[in-house]
C-alpha cells in the first residue's frame, strides 16, 4: 500500500481556512486519496476523496497535485468543532472479492486544533 | 444516508470473561465489514475483514481464536473477545462497506470502549 506522510499537528484560528497537507509520493496511478477525520472518542468520519481532479463537497476541498504525489485538504472556514485528527489515506484498488479490496490503512494523521 | 451503529457503546468486564460487540448497518446492506482496534493516542489498526456468509480474514498478528467474528447477515457483524484480559482493553470500531455499482465507500460506527478489569 502507498504510504502517506502528514504533519503531526497543526493549529488554525476559527473562521480561517485550514490547509492540511499530505505526501503520497509512491501512489499508484489507480489509487484514490481519501480523507477521514476522527473527533475524540468517536468513529472516523468520511470527508472527501479524489483520484486526479480537485474535488469539493459541503465539508471540504481536496487539491491533488498534477503528479499526484501530494494533496491538500482545505477546510474553508474552520470552526471549533473541526478540531480532530485528520487522516490522509491512499486506498489500493484491489479486485472485488480480493483480500485488499476496500481496505483502509490508517497512519498517525494530523491533529488539527482550531482555536478561538 | 449510511448509518452504522455499534452496541454496546462501552463495556466493563472481568478478566477471563467473553464480550460480544455488535456492528449494524442501519440503512444499507453490507457484504463486507471491517473491525479495527485503537489504543489510546494511537491510530486505528485493522484487525479483520468480515464477509457475510464466509470466514473472516484476519490481519497478521491478530489471533482468530481470541477475536471471533461472525457476519450472520447483510446488516450485522459481531466481534467476540474471548477470555478477555486487561491488555484487550481498547476502543473497537467497525466499518461497513456500501457498494452500489462502482460506488464503494466505508462508513464507520461510533466505536465500543472495552475495559477489562
Amino acid at each position: 500500500d502507498a504510504k502517506t506522510t502528514q504533519p503531526t499537528s497543526m493549529d488554525c484560528a476559527e473562521g480561517r481556512a485550514a490547509n492540511l497537507p499530505c505526501n503520497h509520493s509512491t501512489i499508484s496511478g489507480n489509487e484514490y486519496v481519501y480523507w477521514y477525520r476522527q473527533i475524540h472518542s468517536q468513529g472516523p468520519q468520511y470527508i472527501i476523496h479524489g483520484l486526479k481532479n480537485n474535488e469539493t463537497n459541503e465539508m471540504a476541498s481536496l487539491i491533488i497535485t498534477e503528479d499526484r504525489k501530494s494533496s491538500t485538504l482545505i477546510l474553508p472556514h474552520a470552526t471549533l468543532r473541526d478540531t480532530a485528527v485528520y487522516y490522509c489515506i491512499v486506498r489500493p484498488p484491489g479486485v472485488a472479492g480480493g483480500t485488499s479490496y476496500g481496505k483502509l490503512t490508517f497512519g498517525q494523521g494530523t491533529i488539527l486544533t482550531v482555536h478561538p | 444516508g449510511a448509518v452504522v451503529s455499534q452496541h454496546p457503546s462501552w463495556v466493563i468486564c472481568k478478566s477471563g470473561t467473553s464480550v460480544k460487540i455488535e456492528c449494524r448497518s442501519l440503512d444499507f446492506q453490507a457484504t463486507t465489514m471491517f473491525w479495527y482496534r485503537q489504543f489510546p493516542k494511537q491510530s486505528l489498526m485493522l484487525m479483520a475483514t468480515s464477509n457475510e456468509g464466509s470466514k473472516a480474514t484476519y490481519e497478521q498478528g491478530v489471533e482468530k481464536d481470541k477475536f471471533l467474528i461472525n457476519h450472520a447477515s447483510l446488516t450485522l457483524s459481531t466481534l467476540t473477545v474471548t477470555s478477555a484480559h486487561p491488555e484487550d482493553s481498547s476502543f473497537y470500531i467497525c466499518s461497513a462497506r456500501k457498494t452500489s455499482g462502482s460506488y464503494n465507500e466505508q462508513f464507520f460506527g461510533p466505536g465500543t470502549r472495552l475495559t477489562v478489569l
